[in-house]
């Protein structure tokens, strides 16, 4: 079956540049979406197909997707976008979406 | 403004059932797949099931084939999870979402606030 891979954990400091990643075979092949979720509130999207940003996403967030691996990055990190974050692709014909276990980001 | 409003999670004991409902407004209902995802304490999200306009699609993860059904009512804008048989590890906060309309994509746009079900004795 599908899977998606994320790290547990990202730090970054305020200002900087956050990168996480999402890893499954062939995932360049597909469309991946992100969702950032914070304490007690549903997840939110904020990228899908691979590179778009739904309307009243800031433009720091981005996306990209190549080979196994796609990647969401945040440039200019505030304390606002601490949270966990989720990867999503569609899986197979039977299962239709898979999601990452999810990165929490510290930003300190 | 799309909303989405879960009702119908609460405590049943194991092997009880329960139905969740999803009401649905601001935008045409019958236009859109939807889906059910939840996310058991402190963990991560878990696609459920999902169901096509007409209702003639229906998809489920593994873990729940032969015991959750979705349905759909396009009248009501509304959407449904009849929840049998339920385990402990079906404790969680269940989520209803519409899908995004993008071609060759699966992703879900907006997310209701979610209604929790606990499974225990």
């Amino acid at each position: 079956s599908f899977e998606l891979t994320q790290p547990p954990s990202v730090s970054v400091s305020p200002g900087q540049t956050a990168s996480m990643t999402c890893s499954g075979d062939k995932l360049g092949n597909k469309y991946a979406c992100w969702y950032q979720q914070k304490p007690g509130q549903s997840p939110v999207l904020v990228i899908y197909q691979d590179t778009k940003r739904p309307s009243g996403i800031p433009e720091r967030f981005s996306g990209s997707n190549s080979g196994n691996t796609a990647t969401l990055t945040i440039s200019g990190t505030q304390a606002m976008d601490e949270a966990d974050y989720y990867c999503q692709a569609w899986g197979s014909s039977t299962a239709h979406v898979v999601f990452g276990g999810g990165t929490k980001l510290t930003v300190l | 403004e799309v909303q989405l409003v879960e009702s119908g999670g609460g405590l049943v004991q194991p092997g009880g059932s329960l139905r969740l409902s999803c009401a649905a407004s601001g935008f045409t209902f019958s236009n859109y797949w939807m889906s059910w995802v939840r996310q058991a304490p402190g963990k991560g999200l878990e696609w459920v099931a999902n169901i096509k306009q007409d209702e003639i699609e229906k998809y489920y993860v593994d873990s729940v084939k032969g015991r959750f059904t979705i349905s759909r009512d396009n009248a009501k804008n509304s959407l449904y999870l009849q929840m049998n048989s339920l385990r402990a590890e079906d404790t969680a906060v269940y989520y209803c979402a519409r899908e995004g309309k993008a071609v060759a994509a699966t992703y879900f746009d907006y997310w209701g606030q979610g209604t929790l079900v606990t499974v225990s004795s």
